[in-house]
C-alpha cells in the first residue's frame, strides 16, 4: 500500500538512449510533481502536473518530456540521455496548498 | 528568488542529546514549511508541515518553530537516538496560487549523526 511509488528504482544506460520513469499515486491527490537531486543532494523541481494538466515547468531541456495520462500516473521520458542527466528524480504528489507533499523513494539514474 | 540555507550543514552528536537545526530563507511571503527527513539511497519523509499562519508544530520528540518575519525555523529533536541519523531537509513554499500545485525549494540539508 505504497503511497508513492516509482519504477525503476535504478536505471543504468548509455548515453544516447531513450528511458521512461514511472509514477503512481494512490493518496487521491490532484497535483503530482518531477524533482531531481543532483550529485550535490540539491534537490529542485522540474515539473508538476494537476489533474493531467501541466502547471509548472521549469528550465529544463526539451529531451525531458512528462506524460500524465490520469491524474494518479505521472511519467518521465527523457531522451537522448546525457551524461549530466545521472542524478536521482523523485515523484510527488500533493492536494491543495496546505497538505505537504509526499514523495516517492527516487529513481537513481546513471548514464555511463 | 527564495534561497533556502541550513546550518549546519553537518552534526554529530552523542545519542541521549537535545539538539537543534537551523533554516532561514530570503523571502518572508511564503505559504508553508515543510521539514523532511532523507535516509540514504531513500526518499524523502514528511516529517512536520508548519503553515504561515501557525508558529509550531509538534509530532513525538520533534517541534518545528517557525517565525515567518523573520525568515527562519528551528528543527528541535529531544533525546537523540542513533535512528534520528539522516539527513534532514528544509523546504519552503510560495503563496499558494490556487492552481493546485506549488513548488518547494529546498535547503541542501543537514547531515545528522547520532553516536551511541
Amino acid at each position: 500500500d505504497t503511497a508513492v511509488s516509482q519504477t525503476p528504482k535504478y536505471l543504468v544506460t548509455q548515453m544516447g538512449n531513450d528511458k521512461s520513469i514511472k509514477c503512481e499515486q494512490n493518496l487521491g491527490h490532484d497535483t503530482m510533481y518531477w524533482y531531481k537531486q543532483d550529485s550535490k543532494k540539491f534537490l529542485k523541481i522540474m515539473f508538476s502536473y494537476n489533474n493531467k494538466e501541466l502547471i509548472i515547468n521549469e528550465t529544463v531541456p526539451n529531451r525531458f518530456s512528462p506524460k500524465s495520462p490520469d491524474k494518479a500516473h505521472l511519467n518521465l521520458h527523457i531522451n537522448s540521455l546525457e551524461l549530466g542527466d545521472s542524478a536521482v528524480y523523485f515523484c510527488a504528489s500533493s492536494q491543495g496548498g496546505g497538505y505537504g507533499y509526499t514523495f516517492g523513494s527516487g529513481t537513481r539514474l546513471t548514464v555511463v | 528568488k527564495q534561497e533556502v540555507t541550513q546550518i549546519p550543514a553537518a552534526l554529530s552528536v552523542p545519542e541521549g542529546e537535545n539538539l537543534v537545526l537551523n533554516c532561514s530563507f530570503t523571502d518572508s511571503a511564503i505559504y508553508n514549511l515543510q521539514w523532511f527527513r532523507q535516509d540514504p539511497g531513500k526518499g524523502l519523509t514528511s516529517l512536520l508541515l508548519i503553515q504561515s499562519s501557525q508558529r509550531e508544530q509538534t509530532s513525538g520528540r520533534l517541534n518545528a518553530s517557525l517565525d515567518k518575519s523573520s525568515g527562519r525555523s528551528t528543527l528541535y529533536i529531544a533525546a537523540s537516538q542513533p535512528g534520528d541519523s539522516a539527513t534532514y531537509l528544509c523546504a519552503v513554499s510560495p503563496p499558494y496560487s490556487g492552481a493546485g500545485s506549488y513548488q518547494l525549494t529546498f535547503g541542501k540539508g543537514t547531515k545528522l549523526s547520532v553516536i551511541p
